[in-house]
């Protein structure tokens, strides 16, 4: 059972444009949710996190919105910047617990 | 250095034998984590460390798999009797504490191959 999801295998987004990543979460527990960059070869670094008492969390270009009645959570990286071309994972915990789960990842490509 | 230390970076094996992937954790990190990423896959949770509990085992795919952190640092996780399934990226991360506002804090990895 897939309890964050992120639908979106790739994205392609033009340079200066609005990246927008989606994430979709099942289970109701979550009350902390982060977002990494992947590139190849490296381990995944944090970016943004959110915690389940702000529906808004912003950070130089990026800005990590939470819906949680729609259990929902976006990642939009204005502008987008070649270097920006990685995957990016979502991943949720609660206080209850310690594990993060973690999204199957979306690759984003900004073109020159 | 300031981050999570893995190695090997690379580690290529015949089936049948035993690998050791190793993980040095940021300095005064308490909590420490192993994850997957297969081909095409997500992170995979494996195992937990927090201080001196026990370990929180899992996620741990069989009883091939087995971790150990001594000292309430550096860790180590071994695979008995590699199978190609086994094949992935092993990824370890640290975090100040457990849960809640911690963000974890990856290493680079160790892409083991079952050959």
């Amino acid at each position: 059972d897939q309890q964050v999801k992120q639908n979106s295998p790739s994205l392609s987004v033009q340079e200066g444009r609005i990246s927008i990543l989606n994430c979709d979460y099942t289970n109701s527990m979550f009350d902390y949710f982060l977002w990494y960059k992947k590139y190849p070869a490296e381990g995944p670094t944090f970016l943004i996190s959110i915690s389940s008492i702000k529906d808004k969390n912003e950070d130089g270009r990026f800005t990590v919105f939470l819906n949680k009645s729609a259990k929902h959570l976006s990642l939009h990286i204005v502008p987008s910047q070649p270097g920006d071309s990685a995957v990016y994972f979502c991943a949720a915990s609660h206080s209850g617990t310690y594990k993060y789960i973690f999204g199957t990842g979306t690759r984003l490509k900004v073109l020159a | 250095g300031a981050g999570v230390s893995q190695s090997p970076s690379n580690k290529v094996t015949e089936k049948g034998k035993d690998v050791e992937l190793r993980c040095d954790p940021i300095s005064g990190h308490t909590a420490l984590y192993w994850y997957r990423q297969s081909l095409g896959q997500g992170l995979e949770f494996l195992i937990y460390f927090q201080g001196n509990s026990a370990p929180d085992k899992s996620g741990l795919p069989s009883d091939r798999f087995s971790a150990e952190r001594t000292g309430g640092s550096v860790s180590t996780l071994t695979i008995q009797r590699t199978q190609q399934e086994d094949s992935a990226v092993y990824l370890c991360a640290s975090s100040l504490v457990h849960g809640g506002d911690s963000p974890l804090h990856f290493g680079n990895g160790t892409r083991l191959t079952v050959t």
